[in-house]
C-alpha cells in the first residue's frame, strides 16, 4: 500500500505568517490528493481536492501544488481560525489512506 | 445540503460487533458519489475503513477487510457498518461520508458517534 506521512507533525505560527505543510505518497499518486482540515472538536472539512482545486467556499488563503509524491498545502497569510490539524488524504487507489496529521498553533 | 446522521450503539462489548446505520437526507444515494466509513480514535488521526456504491460493490481498507462488512439500503437512503470480533483498539469516533471516488475525496461528513469497546 502507499503510505502517506506529513511534515512537520505540528507547528506555531504568528498571525498573517504564510504556512506551508508537506505530504509525501511513497508511490506515485498523480493528483488524487485531498487536504482537510479537522477544528478542535469538529468534523474534518474538505479544503483541495485534486492536489490544487479549493473546494467551495474554501478562502482564498489556502492553497495547494503538487504532483507525483510530493505535495503542498499553504495559507498565505495565517489567521486565528485557521488553528486546526491538517491532513492530506490520497484517493486514486484504495485504500483512501491520510497522513498523520499537522497540528497548527498561533503564536 | 447534503446530510448524514449516524446511529447505533455508543458502547459495545469485546468480540462482538459494532453496527452503525447512517442514514443520507436531501440527496439520494442513488444519485451517484460513493458512501464511506471513516473513523477516529481518541486524540488520534483519521483512519478510512472503506466505501460503498449504491449498486453494492464495496472497497474496504486490507487493514479491516477481514472484519468488515458495509451495506447500502436504497429504499431507506442509507448505508450501515458492521465491524466484528471488535477489541478496545477499535474505540473511535466513526464518520459516515459521502466520498467523490471509490477510496476518498469526502465532500459530507456525519457528527461521527463515539463508539466504546469495553466490557
Amino acid at each position: 500500500d502507499t503510505q502517506m506521512s506529513q511534515s512537520p507533525t505540528s507547528l506555531s505560527a504568528s498571525v498573517g505568517d504564510r504556512v506551508t505543510i508537506t505530504c509525501r505518497a511513497t508511490q506515485d499518486i498523480t493528483h488524487y490528493l485531498a487536504w482537510y482540515q479537522q477544528r478542535p472538536g469538529r468534523v474534518p472539512k474538505l479544503l483541495i481536492y485534486g492536489a490544487s482545486t479549493l473546494q467551495s467556499g474554501v478562502p482564498s488563503r489556502f492553497s495547494g501544488s503538487g504532483s507525483g509524491t510530493y505535495f503542498t498545502l499553504t495559507i498565505s497569510s495565517l489567521q486565528p481560525e485557521d488553528v486546526a490539524t491538517y491532513y492530506c488524504q490520497k484517493y486514486n487507489s484504495v485504500p483512501g489512506s491520510f497522513g498523520q496529521g499537522t497540528r497548527l498553533e498561533i503564536k | 445540503q447534503v446530510q448524514l446522521q449516524e446511529s447505533g450503539p455508543g458502547l459495545v462489548k469485546p468480540s462482538e460487533t459494532l453496527s452503525l446505520t447512517c442514514l443520507v437526507s436531501d440527496f439520494s444515494i442513488t444519485s451517484g458519489f460513493h458512501w464511506g466509513w471513516i473513523r477516529q480514535p481518541p486524540g488520534k488521526g483519521l483512519e478510512w475503513i472503506g466505501s460503498i456504491y449504491h449498486s453494492g460493490i464495496t472497497y474496504y481498507n486490507p487493514s479491516l477487510k477481514r472484519r468488515v462488512t458495509i451495506s447500502v439500503d436504497t429504499s431507506k437512503n442509507q448505508i450501515s457498518l458492521n465491524l466484528s470480533s471488535v477489541t478496545a483498539a477499535d474505540t473511535a469516533v466513526y464518520y459516515c461520508a459521502r466520498q467523490r471516488y471509490s477510496s476518498g475525496c469526502i465532500d459530507y461528513w456525519g457528527q461521527g458517534p463515539l463508539v466504546t469497546v469495553s466490557s
